[in-house]
């Protein structure tokens, strides 16, 4: 029980275009997504946190505008990075946990390579 | 301020046994976690300890001091396999994780 899955595994892109980025949770309803960008060798950044049907909430220094979170249902949520840049370049993972269990079940994760 | 202490590596021998420790300081506690993550691959849930002492979950072990606000995992009879970092993150009063920055446990033959 409680995987999570995420889509694309890979990404490159061109510079200038926008990538989006499903995550899902396959055998349990997530109340709350995460989302994660680690650079190498760096530890994990929490770039936003999801609710099913409201707004997302940015940490600090995340542009919301430029991070579009999206979590629509209970089993999925979208992160589209728009006017992907090369600095954009990263690895993007996702965590879901639903209400009352605490423990947060990661996706696989996303590269992104922004050319 | 939120914070969480860990190693930043550590080097162990197969088949033996390493603890890696973990200090936190969060305002309010909701429990400590501990993440194996691969190079290259996301992090996968370990252990979860809200309540002081020692959970078993066989070859690791993760302890748990609230008053002490430390905790450790401790690897047993390790493997190749178990080089990875570590993560160690308490859960605030709101239910948001803070994530230490992970030790690199690199296991020698």
């Amino acid at each position: 029980g409680a995987v999570v899955s995420q889509h694309p595994s890979w990404v490159i892109c061109k510079s200038g275009t926008s990538v989006k980025i499903e995550c899902r949770s396959l055998d349990f309803q997530a109340t709350t997504m995460f989302w994660y960008r680690q650079f190498p060798k760096q530890s994990l950044m929490l770039m936003a946190t999801s609710n099913e049907g409201s707004k997302a909430t940015y940490e600090q220094g995340v542009e919301k505008d430029k991070f579009l979170i999206n979590h629509a249902s209970l089993t999925l949520s979208t992160l589209t990075v728009t006017s992907a840049h090369p600095e954009d370049s990263s690895f993007y993972i996702c965590s879901a946990r639903t209400g009352g269990m605490e423990t947060q079940y990661f996706g696989p994760g996303t590269r992104l390579l922004v050319l | 301020g939120q914070n969480i202490d860990q190693p930043t590596e550590m080097t162990a021998t197969e088949g033996a046994i390493v603890q890696i420790n973990c200090t936190y300081q969060t305002s309010g506690f909701n429990g400590l976690f501990w993440y194996q993550q691969h190079a290259g691959e996301a992090p996968t849930f370990l252990s979860y300890n809200v309540l002081d002492g020692l959970e078993e979950k066989g070859r690791f072990s993760s302890f748990l001091s609230r008053s002490k606000g430390y905790s450790y995992l401790l690897l047993k009879e390790l493997q190749m396999k178990d080089s990875a970092s570590y993560l160690c993150a308490a859960m605030d009063s709101n239910y948001q994780l803070i994530w230490g920055a992970g030790t690199k446990l690199i296991i020698k033959p």
